[in-house]
């Protein structure tokens, strides 16, 4: 199992560019997550879906647009970036239900926008 | 809205001793979740612990545990004979429980530096 991944690793753009990250999860998880970091702060929600076809609105979803069209994959675009979306972003994932709520992590996507 | 607090940004301790990292939460619900991240140079999230809320006893993780006060909405951690390994940002996270697909709310984290 290769969990949560995320393409790119790294990337720079421009002021106005769009870009859209991939996030893939192998572990047949229903929820997906989008989060961002900025250095002093934790983690922070974007968008979240519950499953194939449906996305949700987190703490900061302003300027980001998220899809869900297969199962496995969770997409998150920047249709117009700013100087404010650089940031580190993660995908994560849980099973529905359970006792654990755990949530696993990928490995994260730094993005500079200059 | 459910917070999460950790009020030391920086914690430093000698390898093989022991430090505590605090953490504290407003909720106004009564089913919830709380987990101990671990996030080192790689930025890797790496869970470390978790604790029910429902459950008295605190969690235990080898040489981590956790002290859990319920009432006083306060959620250390202790990691015990500490290693260079540890080294790493610490965060603090809550997740609402009742079989809903809410986010984790995350503290702003605490850099633990590992002295040899």
């Amino acid at each position: 199992n290769a969990g949560v991944t995320q393409t790119p690793k790294f990337r720079v753009l421009k002021t106005g560019q769009s870009m859209t990250l991939l996030c893939a999860q192998d572990m047949n998880h229903e929820y997906m997550y989008w989060y961002r970091q900025d250095p002093g702060m934790g983690l922070r929600l974007i968008h979240y879906s519950v499953g194939e076809g449906t996305t949700a609105k987190g703490e900061v979803p302003d300027g980001y647009n998220v899809s869900r069209l297969k199962k496995q994959n969770f997409l998150l675009g920047l249709e117009s970036a700013a100087p404010s979306q650089t940031s580190v972003y993660f995908c994560a994932s849980r099973i529905t239900g359970g006792p654990l709520y755990e949530q696993y992590f990928g490995p994260g996507t730094r993005l500079t926008v200059t | 809205a459910q917070t999460v607090t950790q009020s030391q940004p920086e914690m430093s301790v000698q390898e093989a001793e022991t430090v505590t990292l605090s953490c504290t939460y407003d909720t106004s619900e009564s089913d919830y979740y709380l987990f101990w991240y671990k996030q080192p140079p790689s930025r890797q999230m790496i869970l470390v612990i978790r604790q029910e809320a429902y459950k008295q006893q605190n969690a235990t993780e080898n040489r981590f545990s956790v002290n859990f006060q319920k009432a006083a909405k306060s959620f250390s951690l202790k990691i015990s004979d500490s290693q260079l390994g540890d080294a790493a940002m610490y965060f603090c996270a809550y997740v609402r429980g009742g079989g809903g697909a809410d986010g984790l709310t995350f503290g702003k984290g605490t850099h633990l530096i590992i002295q040899p």
